[in-house]
């Protein structure tokens, strides 16, 4: 079955502990991309790739990280989560661009206290 | 870079009756206009999308229209049904920069 799988689907953490969001595909797209979804504020892209090893800024990439070694997956570091950080967060993936329907994963909701 | 502005943020309609959801947009290089539905508790899916060189789009009960004049794009759904309830995204990206901004999405009621 295409999917876009994410890991953890729940998480509660402390301000400053490191945490990674897997995220996964096995559509072998070339896009992948991950957004924070705030009330109010809709989704806001915080990193993508267009392929391994290259990856850019979103609108919103303060505070996170990412990295694309292999083409199935993209995790999002966040190496010193702060309380503003929790939110719900989903990553995506597409056939080649930003411009091609965007597969999304199940979410990630993150509260950080 | 791009700004996507959507409006109304909620909208209640009788079933049966037609609804409508407009975005604009700033960047005149946009090309690409996805819009996502979220319901509740899941993860939003694309419904229909539209590209700069058509100005409307239809697909069963929903279409979409164009106009890169006035750089604004809507959603039309007609004879809306309680299962069209959900938070509906309009988005825009532009080719070869890759970037996708969402607008802040519309919360769409259909009263049986």
């Amino acid at each position: 079955e295409a999917q876009v799988t994410q890991n953890p689907r729940y998480l509660i953490t402390v301000t400053g502990k490191k945490l990674t969001v897997t995220c996964s595909q096995n559509m072998n797209h070339e896009y992948m991309s991950w957004y924070r979804q705030d009330p109010g504020l809709g989704l806001r892209q915080i990193y993508y790739s267009m392929n391994v090893e290259v990856t850019d800024k979103g609108d919103v990439p303060e505070g996170y990280k990412v990295s694309r070694k292999e083409k199935r997956n993209f995790p999002l570091i966040l190496e010193s989560p702060s309380p503003n950080q929790t939110s719900l967060y989903f990553c995506a993936s597409s056939f080649s661009s930003g411009t091609y329907e965007q597969y999304f994963g199940p979410g990630t909701r993150l509260t950080v206290t | 870079g791009e700004n996507v502005e959507q409006h109304p943020s909620t909208l209640s309609v009788q079933e049966g009756d037609s609804a409508v959801i407009k975005c604009t947009y700033s960047d005149s290089a946009s090309n690409y206009f996805p819009w996502y539905k979220q319901e509740l508790g899941k993860r939003p899916q694309l419904i229909i999308d539209i590209r700069s060189n058509v100005g409307e789009k239809k697909d069963q009960r929903i279409a979409v229209t164009l106009n890169k004049t006035a750089k604004h794009f809507s959603l039309h759904i007609t004879e809306t049904q309680p299962e069209d309830s959900a938070v509906y995204f309009c988005a825009a990206s532009v080719h070869n920069n890759n970037d996708m901004r969402f607008g802040a999405g519309t919360r769409l009621t259909v009263k049986p």
